[in-house]
């Protein structure tokens, strides 16, 4: 079966750097996901990572250790408009299906 | 690059009666569809995942008889609530692998209420 956690809530400052941790035990692993979901809409795709080490995209970066079960979010130089749920999901190796996180509500104050 | 067309967006339907959302790939072929549930400030759940041409399998507790799915082309899956109550108001929305890309693509969602 598939856990996936991460932190509830997060606060950051507008200009500041958040991290936003996910730890998984999974069964089968192909990749991990991370998501940016606003209220009342779909996902909207971030970054992958399937190999151990960082990937880095403008503002957003995002870091996977495969033995550790553990990957993190990286937004820098926040903005308002980055209050959103970040969500991380792992993907199955046998069937291929993405299973998320519980999901980081982030508020971003002036 | 890919979309997924999920309609309707928004239904409210009285308890007892069915609902059913559509899911369309508009530029690529989907093989594979899943479906999710959202309910208000939780992450998304998997249902069910549905394959073109074969029955959908579904996550446990939920009800296959009463969320009907249906993958008949390479380019639509339905999802029915069938029976709806209240408890079923919720967020709905569909992804579809896709294989071109290597990644997945979501539909807009479905806000269904039940009154």
């Amino acid at each position: 079966g598939q856990n996936i956690d991460q932190p509830t809530e997060m606060t950051a400052t507008e200009g500041a750097i958040v991290q936003i941790n996910c730890t998984y035990q999974t069964s089968g692993f192909n990749g991990l996901f991370w998501y940016q979901q606003h209220a009342g809409e779909a996902p909207t795709f971030l970054s992958y990572n399937v190999l151990d080490g960082l990937e880095e995209k403008g503002r957003f970066s995002s870091f996977l250790s495969r033995s550790k079960g553990y990957s993190y979010l990286l937004l820098k130089e926040l903005q308002m408009k980055d209050s959103a749920s970040y969500l991380c999901a792992v993907r199955d190796m046998n069937t291929d299906k993405l299973i998320f996180g519980t999901g980081t509500r982030l508020q971003v104050f002036p | 690059g890919a979309v997924v067309s999920q309609h309707p967006s928004r239904v409210i339907c009285k308890s007892g009666t069915s609902v059913k959302i559509e899911c369309r790939s508009l530029d690529f072929q989907a093989t594979t569809m899943f479906w999710y549930r959202q309910f208000p400030k939780q992450s998304l759940m998997l249902m069910a995942t549905s394959n073109e041409g074969s029955k959908a399998t579904y996550e446990q507790g939920v009800e296959k008889d009463k969320f009907l799915i249906n993958h008949a082309s390479l380019t639509l899956s339905t999802l029915t609530v069938t029976s709806a109550h209240p408890e079923d108001s919720s967020f709905y929305i569909c992804s579809a692998r896709d294989l071109g890309r290597n990644g997945y693509t979501f539909g807009s969602g479905t806000r269904l209420t039940v009154v």
